[in-house]
């Protein structure tokens, strides 16, 4: 199994911060890459897909960038409503492998 | 718009069967893939398995001895069932659809978009 290491694993920040999350595969999976936001009690919402394809009716604050093993997230403008969790997945090998998710809290 | 609800027993004792339903609306069933993936309390997401629109499957190894899902395309319905549970399957329970991107035909990218709303299981005696 390709497993994913997202770092850090929670963070503090504060309102127009920027933020960048990093996810990284135990192996090359080219650009097979997406990033999901899930809030509590939500269903996960697809962010990015194929490491830096922004999907329909996500703010433009978000973008992805990488390949190969090594993947960010970056939220360039943090507002109240980004304050949740994030999970990356590789879709390169099955089983499809998540990260363990990064918590972007309040400072 | 494609919209997926999911429905199924919520409260299982040790060693009953977990079966879940997943019925899909607004939008073709053919041609896509659908899976489950679940996340126990407190911890990140884990994929379960898939079926294809032509039935076949593709399951998570470390479940897969105990997992069977199946669809069945005039319903537009696809269904999981993970039998001998323990406390250990305890989770909120997603069905997803799974969508491709092709690129002259070749498979270039997937993700799982849209999600159902999440069913919580609770295994307990």
């Amino acid at each position: 199994d390709i497993q994913m290491t997202q770092s850090p694993s929670s963070l503090s920040a504060s309102v127009g911060d920027r933020v960048t999350i990093t996810c990284r595969a135990s192996q090359s999976i080219n650009r097979y890459l997406n990033w999901y936001q899930h809030k509590p009690g939500r269903t996960p919402k697809l962010l990015i897909y194929t490491a830096s394809t922004l999907q329909s009716g996500v703010p433009s604050r978000f973008s992805g960038s990488g390949s190969g093993t090594d993947f960010t997230l970056t939220i360039s403008s943090l507002q109240p409503d980004d304050f949740t969790t994030y999970y990356c997945q590789q879709s390169h090998s099955a089983p499809w492998t998540f990260g363990q998710g990064t918590r972007v809290e309040i400072k | 718009q494609v919209q997926l609800q999911q429905w199924g027993a919520r409260l299982l004792k040790p060693s009953e069967t977990l079966s879940l339903t997943c019925t899909v609306y607004g939008g073709s069933f053919s041609g896509y893939s659908w899976s489950w993936i679940r996340q126990p309390p407190g911890k990140g997401l884990e994929w379960i398995g898939e079926i294809s629109h032509s039935g076949t499957t593709r399951y998570n190894p470390s479940l897969k001895s105990r997992l069977t899902i199946s669809a069945d395309t005039s319903k537009s319905h696809f269904s999981l069932n993970l039998n001998s549970v323990t406390a250990a399957d305890t989770a909120v329970y997603y069905c997803a659809r799974v969508t491709p991107l092709l690129w002259f035909g070749e498979l270039v990218g997937s993700w799982f978009d849209p999600w159902g709303q999440g069913s919580l299981v609770i295994v307990s005696s």
